[in-house]
């Protein structure tokens, strides 16, 4: 029963470079949310996503920011361009079909360190 | 602006002591989540409180949701080097999102 699978769990990039987040979603969930931890923060909530579809980006930054969830394959958290300010651990969080709980719990991943150079 | 503060932020005690962290608010959320994080990893979910007044048991550590849905508590009987670690409170307000706003934290250390 394999949890919230994250990759690569360490991330190194240059200024300037892009930065691919990937995320599993656990078996049978079918909602992907990404959070971001900055240091000496607390996590923050980036965004949400269905199938193919974008439900809530409120939490994203307007630029160099994106995400998406294809119908096959994991979830992807994108970032163009990185500065050294884009540096934190970034979790990705996944909660069954919303029928089938009257509540929502989230399951996370162990995340990705992203350290910009 | 911080919606969910926890107190305290850091506490270190003797292996055997007792503690309460508190999770409060002045929002109303639809449930509440707490999690325990180890350095290096992932948010661990520990409970789920949906009923103002509910109070849930998992071993030791005992977790209450305010009257209001507005505040929370954890409480750890005979703490263990094992707990240590940061507890953190998540509240989530429903709707289309249910998106989690998370508190500030509290750092356990538990001495042997």
């Amino acid at each position: 029963n394999a949890g919230v699978m994250q990759n690569p769990r360490h991330l190194v990039r240059r200024r300037g470079q892009e930065a691919r987040l990937r995320c599993s979603p656990m078996k049978g969930h079918s909602h992907v949310y990404w959070y971001r931890q900055l240091p000496e923060e607390g996590l923050k909530f980036m965004v949400y996503l269905q199938k193919e579809n974008i439900i809530d980006e409120s939490g994203m930054p307007k630029e160099r920011f994106s995400a998406e969830f294809p119908k096959e394959g994991p979830s992807i958290l994108r970032i163009q361009q990185v500065v050294r300010g884009d540096s934190a651990a970034y979790f990705c969080a996944s909660s069954p079909t919303r029928g089938l709980s009257s509540y929502n719990e989230q399951f996370f991943g162990p995340g990705t360190r992203l350290t910009v150079l | 602006t911080q919606l969910l503060e926890q107190s305290p932020q850091f506490l270190s005690i003797q292996e055997g002591e007792n503690l309460t962290v508190y999770c409060n608010s002045s929002s109303v959320f639809s449930s509440l989540q707490w999690y325990r994080q180890e350095p290096g990893e992932g948010p661990v979910l520990l409970v789920t409180v949906v009923t103002g007044g509910e109070v849930k048991k998992l071993k030791r550590l005992t977790f209450q949701f305010g009257d209001a849905r507005k505040d929370s508590s954890l409480h750890i009987t005979a703490a263990q080097p094992g707990d240590t670690g940061l507890y953190l409170c998540a509240g989530a307000r429903g709707g289309a999102t249910n998106k989690l706003i998370f508190g500030t934290g509290t750092l356990l250390a538990v001495q042997p």
